[in-house]
């Protein structure tokens, strides 16, 4: 157990819906990664947060946004679905200095957009 | 720029063989972490090794063991002994010690260890 708590695990949903992922960091952790993972495809970088404000900006669409909550807990809203959102996606935390460097993944949330 | 290249996207073994893993890595960066995680069939990423781009060492942990070569810009991780439990994708990153903290993933290597 990587202490990093995704909600839902699954999702099934239309095209053109909304969705909130929801992310809970590990204890102690301030910083919180977000991660697209499509089929048969490598870890894609979204977006980062450190302490509530954002630090890092991927690949993400105009049609998805994030925050980072002051309980540090996350979330990722995927707003008008089309069906390549289909995808897995991972939240991880780290404590976001230059300490310590692994990050700790959650179980991910498998998003299916029909 | 940062990229990471794992070149090789699918690798079958019969139990009980050696395999080794490629990972070669691009940085400008003076200072970095290089890791491996392991993504079993479950789906979850699971942290195995983090090395410091100051300690050149390699590292070994049961099976498990790492080749970091800064000269090659590689982090090559082998299995010796392979299981069928260490079938998994293996996912090789970088991220810089300063900065964004932005971690780069490479597009991961599928294992299938065969019984």
């Amino acid at each position: 157990d990587s202490g990093v708590t995704q909600t839902p695990k699954h999702l099934i949903t239309a095209t053109g819906q909304r969705v909130t992922l929801r992310c809970s960091p590990r204890s102690g952790d301030l910083s919180v990664y977000w991660y697209q993972q499509s089929l048969d495809q490598g870890l894609q970088f979204l977006i980062q947060y450190y302490n509530g404000e954002e630090r890092a900006k991927g690949n993400i669409l105009e049609r998805f946004s994030a925050q980072q909550f002051p309980d540090l807990h996350s979330e990722l809203n995927l707003s008008s679905l089309e069906l390549g959102d289909s995808a897995l996606y991972f939240c991880a935390s780290g404590s976001g200095t230059r300490d310590t460097g692994e990050l700790f993944f959650g179980e991910g949330s498998r998003l299916t957009v029909l | 720029a940062q990229k990471v290249t794992q070149a090789q996207t699918e690798i079958s073994v019969v139990e009980k063989e050696d395999v080794t893993l490629d990972c070669v890595y691009e940085t400008r960066d003076t200072t970095y972490y290089l890791f491996w995680y392991k993504q079993p069939p479950s789906g979850e990423l699971v942290f195995l090794i983090r090395r410091n781009s100051f300690d050149e060492q390699n590292e070994i942990s049961g099976r498990y063991s790492w080749n970091f070569q800064k000269s090659t810009s590689s982090f090559n991780f082998t299995i010796t002994a392979s299981q069928v439990v260490d079938s998994a994708v293996y996912f090789c990153a970088l991220t810089p010690t300063s900065g964004t903290y932005k971690y780069i993933f490479g597009t991961g290597t599928r294992l299938k260890v065969l019984a």
